[in-house]
């Protein structure tokens, strides 16, 4: 079955540093791959997507790798802040926009 | 403001006794999704509508039911609740592209 696989657990780093987080998949091929951030007691947020065809992205402090061949995906902040804290979900779609499968999510703490 | 709007926000309910959480989304998007989130499990889908009168069955169906009579509207119904539907759900919309899902602020359901 499909199966995607976040750091369960939390990724403790230093205010200022790169925060790289991990997605990894197995038994699928997406034709896209999310990021989304969620605060405690909060709909998740949507921040990224990069297409199967796509190797990076980037949005400000932002930037997501879709390496299919790995079958990961790495999130990473730079210059972290500690309102950056918080979990991290990445997700996995085909075609449409029907059927999106989430991980479970990393939290992420990053300490001033 | 474009939102997804979900209510209950919580809910306290005795089992066996039908209830419908409403979600509404003022942005004209065609998709819309309902999730369940339980700790550790993650996010899972439960049902999923791509357009008007156009539903299909996530991963989690079982005990759920929707419609989607408007294309601004997708209520979920819980026709004959039971304590292991205790969980936190999350109504979600997108418009499709490269824009990902907007989540409401999630519904608590207790069924006791």
């Amino acid at each position: 079955s499909q199966k995607i696989e976040q750091n369960s657990e939390a990724l403790n780093i230093q205010e200022g540093k790169t925060a790289t987080l991990t997605c990894n998949y197995t038994n699928y091929s997406p034709a896209y791959l999310q990021w989304y951030r969620q605060d405690p007691g909060r709909g998740p947020v949507f921040l990224l997507l990069i297409r199967e065809n796509e190797k990076e992205k980037r949005k400000e402090r932002l930037k997501v790798t879709f390496d299919t061949t790995l079958k990961q995906s790495l999130f990473h902040i730079t210059a972290s802040q500690p309102a950056d804290s918080a979990t991290y979900l990445c997700a996995l779609g085909s075609g449409g926009y029907n059927k999106l499968i989430f991980g479970a999510g990393t939290r992420l703490a990053v300490h001033p | 403001e474009a939102q997804v709007t979900q209510n209950p926000r919580y809910l306290i309910t005795v089992t066996g006794k039908k209830l419908t959480v409403t979600c509404s989304q003022n942005m004209n998007h065609e998709y819309m999704s309902w999730y369940r989130q339980d700790p550790g499990l993650g996010l899972r889908q439960i049902y999923y509508s791509m357009n008007v009168e156009v539903t299909d069955k996530g991963d989690v169906p079982e005990g759920y039911k929707v419609s989607r009579k408007e294309k601004r509207n997708f209520p979920l119904i819980l026709e004959s609740p039971s304590p292991n539907q205790t969980s936190l759900y999350f109504c979600a919309s997108s418009g499709g592209g490269s824009y990902g899902y907007t989540f409401g602020s999630g519904t608590r359901l207790t069924v006791v």
